[in-house]
């Protein structure tokens, strides 16, 4: 099972863009990885996923060095509306386990 | 489309009562889990399944079983509750198989407390 590490906690002002990065030193070759974001009072919802490279949505963009041993996370000019918890998940495509276990996640701030 | 729907969304129980927590998803995903969450320990996973009649151990499993009769029910029974059991509890489900099977939809939640 890949294990994840993140930054307990992140501070940023609106309108500056925000980088979280995961760590994931044992990713295994068929892991996706698959960002999260929780408000309070809520479930996770999904944000982005990637297997390599870049990945970009309307919402954020996902970069991953050719290793995979990490993904960052990129939030560009940030909102107060994206007060919130950030998890990273790696995971199997199927072919081997499904224990989906979470890190536990970095608390972003945003600061008016 | 409902999606992930989970009941109740609160619950005080007694110490050694027993109850369950219902989970149901539209979607037809094969994959279906529950975490709890607790202040500052992020989301751990208690039970998963990955179709009916199939189901496994996550990392927290103990005082907690579960079910998987039909593709779109996954209840969470806890046999004699204990205050450590007051938590957060989420449903969540996805597909089984490719990328999509890291993509988890989520219920909104069951709040627990046992006293």
């Amino acid at each position: 099972l890949a294990k994840t590490t993140q930054p307990i906690s992140m501070d940023s002002y609106e309108g500056q863009e925000v980088n979280i990065t995961c760590s994931h030193n044992n990713i295994a070759t068929n892991d996706y990885i698959t960002w999260y974001q929780q408000f309070p009072s809520q479930g996770p919802r999904f944000i982005i996923q990637g297997y390599k490279t870049k990945v970009t949505n309307e919402v954020a963009s996902l970069f991953i060095p050719a290793d995979r041993k990490s993904s960052t996370l990129s939030l560009p000019r940030v909102s107060l509306s994206d007060t919130a918890v950030y998890y990273c998940l790696v995971g199997a495509s199927g072919a081997g386990s499904y224990q989906l276990t979470f890190g536990k996640g970095t608390k972003l701030s945003v600061i008016p | 489309n409902a999606g992930v729907t989970q009941t109740p969304k609160f619950q005080v129980l007694k110490t050694g009562q027993s109850m369950t927590l219902q989970c149901a998803q539209d979607m037809n995903h094969e994959y279906m889990s529950w975490y709890r969450q607790d202040p500052g320990m992020g989301l751990r996973l208690i039970h998963y399944s990955v179709g009916a009649g199939i189901t496994d151990q996550g990392e927290v499993p103990n005082g907690y079983n579960v079910s998987r009769s039909t593709t779109e029910d996954f209840p969470l029974r806890l046999l004699s509750a204990a205050p450590s059991q007051t938590s957060v509890y989420f449903c969540a489900s996805s597909y089984s198989q490719g990328s999509r099977a890291n993509v988890l939809t989520f219920g909104a939640g069951s709040r627990l407390t046992v006293l």
